[in-house]
């Protein structure tokens, strides 16, 4: 059984730019969550999808938005970066709510670079 | 609302036992712990429910004190595989809220 895949696993992006990030999930699964890892702020939560609708969203502005397919494949668009920006991208699979006591299976993340 | 961990890093000698605190301000209704090497993604370890029931680990045991607000990671005879970043992510009241993960405690297993 596959995995959780995430592309780009690498991007580098200027300032001011956008970037869109891809998630493909666990065959099966119809929760996608999205978190931005940068050292000492541990896994901030951005948002999560079920079913392609946004039950929870972090404390990030505007400039980071998502989606959800139907196939549950998701994907997260960062607008108008700034260098603070730079960090690991997580996405998480499961089954049901992530916080309805499902495990969760991460992807590999996607490393982005402001410059 | 994000929880607290404690220590933030440890280094153990093979073999050494270690405890992982995680606390939180609001109530708590599931505590979620994963486990994440350096370069991978983070790995499920375990679930706590308020209750008591548990789902993970075989080899890795943990509690929930609901009244306190806190759960702690047990980690016991520890190997060099043990090593990495744990997080302890928390659920509030309802089961369909967000899990919110903690800093991380980072832990080193030496031979």
């Amino acid at each position: 059984k596959a995995g959780v895949t995430q592309t780009p696993r690498y991007l580098i992006k200027t300032r001011g730019q956008q970037v869109t990030l891809s998630c493909s999930p666990i065959s099966g699964h119809r929760s996608v969550s999205w978190y931005q890892q940068t050292p000492g702020q541990g896994l901030q939560f951005l948002f999560e999808y079920f079913s392609e609708t946004q039950r929870n969203k972090g404390n990030f502005p505007g400039r980071f938005s998502g989606r959800q397919f139907s196939n549950s494949r998701s994907e997260m668009n960062v607008s108008t970066l700034e260098l603070g920006d730079s960090a690991l991208y997580l996405c998480a699979s499961s089954q049901g709510w992530t916080g309805a006591n499902t495990e969760a299976f991460f992807g590999q993340g996607t490393r982005l670079t402001v410059v | 609302q994000q929880p607290v961990q404690s220590p933030q890093a440890v280094i153990l000698r093979e073999g050494e036992d270690a405890v992982i605190n995680c606390s939180s301000s609001k109530a708590l209704y599931s505590v979620h712990w994963y486990r994440q090497k350096h370069g991978e993604a983070p790995v499920f370890l375990m679930i706590l429910l308020k209750g008591g029931e548990q789902k993970g680990h075989d080899k890795i045991s943990a509690s929930f004190n609901e009244k306190k607000q806190q759960s702690s990671l047990y980690l016991t005879a520890s190997q060099l595989s043990y090593s990495g970043t744990y997080f302890c992510g928390t659920g509030k009241e309802t089961s369909y809220d967000k899990v919110i993960f903690g800093p991380g405690t980072s832990l080193s297993v030496i031979p």
